[in-house]
């Protein structure tokens, strides 16, 4: 069974563009959840989707937005790039919805580098 | 606040000195605790989840134990390719993650 995929895995991007990151995940698995992850914050929430449904949001600025496709996979886009962005950005997916007690499945990250 | 809290930050041992990481926690409400192992360049990997006081899993040289504010990461014996970060995350509403703890074993 395929794992979690994310493209791309490397993106370097100048302030004030924006980006757009990729996810599919596990094949019939409906929940996909996504993370910033920087050495001195861990990893941190950003949105979870269920069902093409944004049913949790942490707490990251307007400019981080993201969506759910009905096959399930999903998008995440960030607009006006600031230096801060830079960062590895996680997709997770589970099967039912993060609520459950699931666990997580990770892919391995987009590297953001933001010049 | 919620928070989760991993010690040590780093962890250094020799190929066989056993030794444990910590998981604090003050997430209210838990609906489970998750230990995942992170290497380099890598996603997290999911190994364990506990869900109740007492409970324990096993696997391999790994072994995680829960209590009501605290878990422990126990490793035995552990060898060059156990190296890796180790986090834990906790469950309430959503998953809040520690920072980690970075493993060396030294041949």
């Amino acid at each position: 069974k395929a794992g979690v995929t994310q493209t791309p895995r490397y993106l370097i991007k100048t302030r004030g563009q924006q980006v757009t990151l990729s996810c599919s995940p596990i094949s019939g698995h409906r929940s996909v959840s996504w993370y910033q992850q920087t050495p001195g914050q861990g990893l941190q929430f950003l949105f979870e989707y269920f069902s093409e449904t944004q049913r949790n949001k942490g707490n990251f600025p307007g400019r981080f937005s993201g969506r759910q496709f009905s096959n399930s996979r999903s998008e995440m886009n960030v607009s006006t790039l600031e230096l801060g962005d830079s960062a590895l950005y996680l997709c997770a997916s589970s099967l039912p919805g993060t609520g459950d007690g699931s666990p997580l499945h990770f892919g391995n990250g987009t590297r953001l580098t933001v010049t | 606040e919620d928070q989760v809290t991993q010690s040590p930050e780093a962890l250094r041992l020799q190929e066989g000195e056993s030794s444990s990481l910590n998981c604090s926690y003050t997430v209210s409400g838990l609906r489970g605790l998750f230990w995942y192992r992170q290497d380099p360049g890598k996603g997290p990997e999911f190994l364990f989840t506990l869900y109740s006081a007492g409970e324990e899993k096993e696997k391999e040289r790994l072994k995680a134990t829960l209590t009501k504010k605290e878990s422990f990461l126990h490793i035995t014996a552990p060898k060059p390719e156990d190296s890796a970060t180790y986090l834990c995350a906790v469950l309430r509403n959503q998953f809040y993650f520690g920072t980690g703890t970075s493993l060396t074993v030294i041949p």
